[in-house]
């Protein structure tokens, strides 16, 4: 059973405007939660991460939100550019409370900026 | 360069043979992980090192696989007698600590014949 579910598997949008990227999660006890972007042959790269304390963190254009009753949180990417065209993961903190960072991922949304 | 390295970056085997996986983490991270992500799939966590403790193996799917940290810097991941399932990519992170961001190695793409 996925823990963490990236429910669309690709997403477009035009230059300029906001991209929103979802991400569900079945645990109620996870408490911390990251965004990574990944473009092709390359590892994933840290985007952006919120604590269950807190319901948005906001790093330049890069923005998430925490629903904790819904279980759900969003990226929002504004203005969207054609460099943010990769695969964006959700993934939680999967020893939640505990000491290890172990991370359990989504499968990814893979975003397409247009010109 | 001063990022997690993984070598190689490519492996071609035959199903049944032996393929050891390296990755050289940030000088001074004492956290490293292994992932896999097969064709479709998210990161699968696989392994997990800190210090000197004993790693946390939960996440490695069969008893062929192993995994070890020499003197708490490089770790090598093996899989024994591979199979057409373990086709993958192999990402290797590292941190600072247990709850920092992780960084990530560009892989090694393992494909079984």
């Amino acid at each position: 059973d996925q823990q963490v579910k990236q429910n669309s598997p690709s997403l477009s949008v035009q230059e300029g405007r906001i991209s929103i990227l979802n991400c569900d999660y079945t645990n109620s006890m996870f408490d911390y939660f990251l965004w990574y972007k990944k473009y092709p042959a390359e590892g994933p790269t840290f985007l952006i991460s919120i604590s269950s304390i807190k319901d948005k963190n906001e790093d330049g254009r890069f923005t998430v939100f925490l629903n904790k009753s819904a279980k759900h949180l969003s990226l929002h990417i504004v203005p969207s550019q054609p460099g943010d065209s990769a695969v964006y993961f959700c993934a939680s903190r999967g020893n939640y409370g505990g000491s290890q960072g172990n991370l359990i991922f989504g499968k990814g949304t893979k975003l397409s900026v247009k010109p | 360069g001063a990022g997690v390295s993984q070598s190689p970056s490519n492996k071609v085997t035959e199903k049944g043979k032996d393929v050891e996986l390296r990755c050289d983490p940030i000088s001074g991270h004492t956290a490293l992980y292994w992932y896999r992500q097969s064709l479709g799939q998210g990161l699968e966590f696989l392994i997990y090192f800190q210090g000197n403790s004993a790693p946390d193996k939960s996440g490695l799917p069969s008893d062929r696989f192993s995994a070890e940290r020499t003197g708490g810097s490089v770790s090598t991941l093996t899989i024994q007698r591979t199979q057409q399932e373990d086709s993958a990519v192999y990402l290797c992170a590292s941190s600072s600590g247990p709850l920092e961001s992780q960084h990530f190695g560009d892989g090694t793409r393992l494909s079984i014949l």
